[in-house]
């Protein structure tokens, strides 16, 4: 079946350590996504890329990195820097970026602090 | 400046009667309006989409109603039924100007269809 894949699902993280958040699509789309939801909020952009070995910074890209080696995976990693990185993650793809199309979602990873 | 908003937090209703979930937005670039829903611990699944070209797209028991100079879209669901409860994210982008397609959120709001 084609979708997202999104792991884990929950990851602990202790101060000053950076976490890796896992994102894989197989539906061969171009834009991949990160967004981080808070309670009560609606989904924030973090990173985004349109095509591989390019990305750009969202609305909140503090204290987060990506990179975008392969058209299926777009890695999120959560540094030492990211003061409040307590939130659910979610990832996202679209097949193109030239015209209006939706994107779909992974079930998201909910990163908590120790 | 929220660009998307929804400003109805939660809505009741019941089972067998129209949902109404209304989004407001600021935003006239805004070319392309979504619907999504969303259950918790649970990506969002996508709904229903309207083109700024249109003012109505249906799908099923999914209306959605765009509003262009009110700058206001809502999401029509009949009859509801107690699996459509739910928190519900109107989105919108803009392919011009810049944003490059990019999907603006707004903050949900968590339908609850009784029995």
């Amino acid at each position: 079946d084609g979708g997202i894949t999104q792991s884990p699902k929950y990851l602990f993280r202790k101060e000053g350590q950076n976490v890796t958040l896992s994102c894989e699509q197989n539906l061969n789309h171009d834009a991949m996504y990160w967004y981080r939801q808070d309670p009560g909020q609606g989904l924030r952009l973090i990173y985004y890329s349109q095509i591989v070995n390019d990305f750009q910074k969202g609305d909140i890209a503090e204290g987060y990195s990506v990179s975008r080696e392969k058209k299926e995976s777009f890695p999120l990693t959560v540094t030492s820097a990211q003061k409040n990185p307590t939130a659910f993650y979610l990832c996202a793809s679209r097949r193109g970026t030239g015209r209006n199309q939706p994107q779909h979602f992974g079930d998201g990873t909910r990163l908590s602090i120790l | 400046d929220q660009q998307v908003k929804q400003n109805s937090p939660s809505l009741s209703v019941q089972e067998g009667r129209i949902s109404i979930l209304n989004c407001d937005y600021t935003n006239s670039m805004f070319d392309y309006f979504l619907w999504y829903k969303k259950y918790p611990a649970e990506g969002p699944t996508f709904l229903i989409s309207i083109s700024s070209i249109k003012d109505k797209n249906e799908d099923g028991r999914f209306t959605v109603f765009l509003n262009k100079s009110a700058k206001h879209l809502s999401l029509h669901i009949v009859p509801s039924q107690p699996g459509d409860s739910a928190v519900y994210f109107c989105a919108a982008s803009a392919l011009r100007g810049g944003s490059q397609g990019n999907l603006i959120f707004g903050k949900g709001t968590k339908l609850s269809v009784k029995p």
